[in-house]
């Protein structure tokens, strides 16, 4: 079992739609949660991260964390063709910072 | 901001040649620095986490001696990678973090270095 997974895609939505991202991770001990939007040749960029069970708002991103599931997911509201991009899960646990990332979500938001 | 710069953006060198790339952190100290390979249509892969004043800790399968890692400053890591070869052709992405924030810390990356060796 890998230790981050996401489908790899694409997912393909039409302008204005929610987008949504999952993420699922084997290591119970996980202790923080990442999303990063990579767009194609550049680096990631960081969207937001989420560390308690529940959701986390930050303008048009949804965070969503279930310990329990050991799944967390990334909801984009109203989706535009700018947020056409691979998605990268990644996830921490302990002191190191290390992150483990899945191979991310391929979104393409149709105008 | 957390703003995480590299240089060189892109370099093109010969095979047994070695190139250097900087990775600083602009606007923070950064006790963390790590050195990620990406190729084409995969994920990151991590390669060496640097600590600024020690020596770095590499994963495994990467070879040390063939990816110099010095971390100078809290702002400064560079990675050399020495006598490239074309299947080291790769993208080359450093990432810091601020350190201190436990759980809440987070991976700031920079632009990447894309390296080709003819």
């Amino acid at each position: 079992q890998k230790e981050v997974e996401q489908n790899s895609g694409p997912l393909s939505v039409p302008e204005g739609a929610i987008a949504s991202l999952n993420c699922t991770y084997s290591d119970r001990g996980s202790q923080s949660f990442f999303w990063y939007r990579q767009y194609s040749g550049k680096s990631p960029e960081l969207i937001m991260f989420i560390y308690s069970n529940g959701d986390k708002e930050d303008g048009r991103f949804t965070a969503q964390l279930n310990k329990a599931s050991q799944y967390v997911s990334l909801l984009i509201r109203d989706s535009q063709p700018s947020d056409s991009a691979t998605y990268l899960c990644a996830v921490m646990k302990g002191s190191n910072y290390k992150l483990t990332f899945g191979k991310g979500t391929l979104l393409t938001v149709n105008p | 901001g957390a703003v995480v710069s590299q240089h060189p953006s892109w370099v093109i060198c010969k095979s047994g040649t070695s190139v250097k790339i900087e990775c600083r952190s602009l606007d923070f100290q950064a006790t963390t620095m790590f050195w990620y390979r990406q190729f084409p249509k995969q994920s990151l892969m991590l390669m060496a986490t640097s600590n600024e004043g020690s020596k770095a800790t590499y994963e495994q399968g990467v070879e040390k001696d063939k990816f110099l890692i010095n971390h100078a400053s809290l702002t400064l890591s560079t990675l050399t990678v020495t006598s490239a070869h074309p299947e080291d052709s790769s993208f080359y992405i450093c990432s810091a973090t601020r350190g201190g924030r436990g759980i809440t810390d987070t991976q700031y990356f920079g632009p990447g270095t894309r390296l080709t060796v003819l």
